[in-house]
């Protein structure tokens, strides 16, 4: 596609719930990114990968957080046991290239909804 | 470690007219980029502009220019004849030169809101 994409748009579900969001990034893009903004707050890294690889997963908030990427594209970030204080938008990232000069494409995010 | 602060929740500006926002940001690196994002409500973050702190020159894109002072740490954004479709949340955005992950730090935006 032309930009990334990322699926759900909206999402709602229960407490104590698993949830998948997805994420494609722009074709050819080896780095991914995944941020977590909540409101009032600006963007918070969650995890970045190279390839199929993490070698950042540092933002992760807890063990219940889990990020893979197959095949150098699709991401896939699930959480576990959802509680209400993972409500926030989910917005993945894509660059060619892992640099700081290769700038960042993002997607229009998932908004989680823990009710 | 790195920060990056927006003092201004929200600002107003009448259309056409001229707006600053505000950014300070505090690194002990010498090498680094700034950015400003813009958010619209369709959520998806666009890059207005970009500058590199070993560039003394500030930066324009159009009618969007930044104030860099580096020795004061500060990353202003001007936006000039601002029109409805400025209307958004920006935010301050910093990532280390050379750093093993091109990790954005953002500050927790600004909203602008562009008045008729």
């Amino acid at each position: 596609g032309a930009g990334v994409s990322q699926s759900p748009s909206n999402k709602v579900t229960e407490k104590g719930k698993d949830v998948e969001l997805r994420c494609d990034p722009i074709s050819g893009h080896t780095a991914l990114y995944w941020y977590r903004q909540s409101l009032g707050q600006g963007l918070e890294f969650l995890i970045y990968f190279q390839g199929n690889s993490a070698p950042d997963k540092s933002g992760l908030p807890s063990d219940r957080f889990s990020a893979e990427r197959t095949g150098g594209s699709v991401s896939t970030l699930t959480i576990q046991r959802t509680q209400q204080e993972d409500s926030a938008v989910y917005l993945c990232a894509s660059s060619l290239v892992g640099t700081e000069a290769s700038p960042l494409h993002f997607g229009n995010g998932t908004r989680l909804t823990v009710t | 470690a790195q920060t990056v602060t927006q003092s201004q929740p929200e600002m107003s500006v009448q259309e056409a007219e001229t707006v600053t926002l505000s950014c300070t940001y505090d690194t002990s690196e010498s090498d680094y980029y700034l950015f400003w994002y813009k958010q619209p409500p369709s959520r998806q973050m666009i890059l207005v502009i970009r500058q590199e702190a070993y560039k003394q020159q500030n930066a324009t894109e159009n009618r969007f220019s930044v104030n860099f002072q580096k020795a004061a740490k500060s990353f202003s954004l001007k936006i000039s004849d601002s029109q409805l479709g400025d209307a958004a949340m920006y935010f301050c955005a910093y990532v280390e030169y050379g750093g093993a992950t091109n990790k954005l730090i953002f500050g927790t935006g600004t909203l602008l809101a562009v008045q008729p």
